[in-house]
């Protein structure tokens, strides 16, 4: 049962333009969501969250959308930098009292072309 | 570096055998989370500590098992291995076990590549 999906294995783009990484869930308990980025041989570094009672988050070039009717979060990157790829993951947190469990999506490779 | 430490980086076994994998968090967290990652999955939460004391748990299996340490270090324990048990394991940690108002952002270690041949 995969709760959180990201549809793409992988996305490329060319430097400067927008990259928009999408992720759909199932489970409408999620409180909130997180991207994750990962470089090969190192492990995921956190990006930017969102909570489930906004439906927007922004920091620096990246903005988080949600869109809590379609379960539908989105990662956009303006303007994408070749130090940009790498594997990105969303994830969803159920709300636990006093715990954190994250629910995590395959991943998509984003590569940015000079 | 994230300041969260894993040993080994690599590990090579047969099946049926037992490994231990050890997870030093980053200076001042008292959390500490596993994650499995198989090839081309996303990272499987396994099981969250806090301060020794376990706090949650995910599909972990029963021939795997989790401890922390008094010192917060932790070690994951894997026996009678099994093929499929071949993946990237990831230790995380946090300062607290939860976020209060946002979610509480894990630090992740560069992971552990067990291969059961």
């Amino acid at each position: 049962d995969q709760q959180v999906k990201q549809n793409s294995p992988s996305l490329s783009v060319q430097e400067g333009r927008i990259s928009i990484l999408n992720c759909d869930y199932t489970n409408s308990m999620f409180d909130y969501f997180l991207w994750y980025k990962k470089y090969p041989a190192e492990g995921p570094t956190f990006l930017i969250s969102i909570s489930s009672i906004k439906d927007k988050n922004e920091d620096g070039r990246f903005t988080v959308f949600l869109n809590k009717s379609a379960k539908h979060l989105s990662l956009h990157i303006v303007p994408s930098q070749p130090g940009d790829s790498a594997v990105y993951f969303c994830a969803a947190r159920p709300p636990i009292q006093g715990a954190q469990k994250l629910v995590f999506g395959q991943g998509t490779r984003l590569t940015i072309n000079p | 570096d994230s300041g969260v430490t894993q040993t080994p980086k690599h590990l090579i076994t047969a099946t049926g055998q037992r490994v231990t994998l050890r997870c030093s968090p980053r200076s001042g967290d008292l959390s500490v989370y596993w994650y499995q990652q198989s090839l081309d999955q996303g990272l499987q939460f396994l099981i969250q500590y806090y301060n020794g004391e376990e706090r949650a748990k995910g599909n972990i299996l029963e021939r795997f098992s989790a401890q922390q340490f008094p010192d917060l270090h932790s070690e994951l324990n894997l026996s009678s291995l099994e093929l499929g048990d071949s993946a990237l394991y990831f230790c995380a940690s946090s300062v607290a076990p939860a976020g209060g108002l946002g979610a509480e952002t894990q630090y992740f270690g560069p992971g552990t590549r067990l291969l059961v041949l």
